[in-house]
């Protein structure tokens, strides 16, 4: 089984500039999130979508941060413009089932710099 | 709101011995459930272990095992016979019952001594 997909690896980006990123889910996996790891911190939450709705996108800085997920399958997070303190680790995760309470399977990430 | 509290930053183990990772939680809710992932240089998070909220017996993976104290708010992660693969970034995280988000602590760096 393939895991979860992510591009691209890494990104450098002056401030306000824009940038997006690509995540494809495991197959099958109804459940997707986009996590913010900060150097030094744990992932935090930024958006989770149930197939192509959205779940919780309650700490998502919409003033710059947008995030789609199209046909309940892959997803993209836009950051426009982009600030220093975006600089960070972007991991996608996705689930199986509703209601599932087992893990939830991370890609490897995408590295931001912006400078 | 839910918090996990990691305490310690870094840790560091001989080849062969036994480390412990200390992780505690606040939640008011009852049905839950706790993880340590590991993420090693590369990134990929990976799970290590995961236990029930529910249940009373401690979740055991090979050379992973877990202290869960409910009542205390207590889930540390043991690690016998460390080898060096088990050099990596430590995660304690909490999910609600149902298809939740993660809640991480802050993480421990977890060193190898050959």
């Amino acid at each position: 089984e393939a895991g979860v997909a992510q591009s691209p690896r890494y990104k450098i980006i002056e401030k306000r500039q824009s940038v997006a990123f690509w995540c494809n889910p495991i197959s099958g996996h109804a459940t997707l999130y986009w996590y913010q790891q900060i150097l030094g911190q744990g992932p935090k939450l930024l958006i989770q979508f149930q197939n192509n709705g959205v779940v919780d996108d309650s700490q998502l800085p919409k003033d710059r941060f947008s995030a789609e997920r199209l046909k309940g399958v892959d997803s993209t997070l836009k950051i426009q413009p982009a600030k220093l303190e975006d600089s960070a680790v972007y991991l996608c995760a996705s689930s199986p089932d509703r209601d599932s309470s087992y893990e939830q399977y991370f890609g490897p990430g995408t590295r931001l710099t912006v400078t | 709101a839910q918090t996990v509290t990691q305490s310690q930053p870094e840790m560091s183990v001989q080849e062969a011995e036994t480390v412990t990772l200390s992780c505690t939680y606040d939640t008011s809710e009852s049905d839950y459930y706790l993880f340590w992932y590991k993420q090693p240089p590369s990134r990929q998070m990976i799970l290590v272990i995961r236990q029930e909220a529910y249940k009373q017996q401690n979740a055991t993976e090979n050379r992973f095992s877990v202290n869960f104290q409910k009542a205390a708010k207590s889930f540390s992660l043991k690690i016998s016979d460390s080898q060096l693969g088990d050099a990596a970034m430590y995660f304690c995280a909490y999910r609600r019952s149902g298809n939740t988000p993660l809640v991480f602590g802050k993480g421990t760096r977890l060193s190898v001594i050959a």
